[in-house]
């Protein structure tokens, strides 16, 4: 079955440090690919999506490029704030039904 | 828009007891995902529903889960007899369509507990 492999579980930086969190995936199909965010007692948030290859999504400063070759989405950020501080997931869809497969998520601290 | 509403936001029950939980997903939407989180399992896709039509339930546990969406505005997931394997929280998302590119918004969660 398809499935997304984050590197990283836990992640520390502090404010203006450079963001980086590897997303690889493996699908029989062509899928989109998604970055939620989630919050401490909320349900996780759409951060952005790529459908295709070599296509960036981008919000909030966060970006990353669909690499279909390479199998990755990995998400970045030049310059992180305390309040970035969430669990990260990396998503992709599949074709027909749109279910999402999550990754296992990284936990992304940041100290002022 | 008020987003994916979901009630209760906790529910705590006992073993063999029933649990009924409720999903409203945002209006006009017609596509209805429902996802379990564990610590252990993370995010699991549990159940599909397309214009109010169930589609994929293949992440449903078989004998004391289901799942229904009698009109277009809410969806329930009921867990019959519950264990304490059955803790987690349960959480309800939307898109506009179905299909692999369109996005889902999701609900705060249902967190079960289960003594």
């Amino acid at each position: 079955g398809d499935s997304v492999t984050q590197t990283e579980g836990q992640v520390a930086l502090s404010e203006e440090d450079f963001l980086t969190i590897h997303c690889n995936y493996s699908a029989s199909g062509y899928p989109a690919l998604f970055w939620y965010v989630q919050y401490p007692g909320e349900g996780p948030q759409f951060l952005f999506r790529a459908s295709r290859d070599k296509e960036k999504g981008s919000s909030r400063g966060f970006e990353a490029t669909y690499n279909k070759e390479a199998t990755s989405f990995h998400l970045q950020k030049a310059s992180v704030q305390e309040s970035d501080s969430a669990v990260y997931y990396c998503a992709l869809s599949e074709f027909n039904t749109g279910k999402l497969t999550f990754g296992d998520g990284t936990v992304l601290t940041v100290k002022p | 828009n008020a987003g994916v509403i979901q009630t209760p936001r906790h529910k705590v029950t006992g073993k063999g007891q029933e649990a009924t939980l409720w999903c409203e997903p945002i209006s006009g939407h017609s596509a209805v995902f429902w996802y379990r989180q564990t610590i252990v399992q993370g995010l699991e896709f549990l159940t599909y529903f397309r214009n109010q039509a169930p589609i994929d339930d293949s992440g449903m546990p078989k004998e004391r889960f289901s799942a229904q969406m009698p009109n277009q505005s809410h969806s329930t997931l009921k867990i019959q007899s519950t264990q304490p394997q059955d803790s987690a929280v349960y959480l309800c998302a939307s898109s506009l369509v179905w299909g692999g590119s369109d996005t889902q918004y999701f609900g705060p969660g249902t967190r079960l507990l289960v003594l």
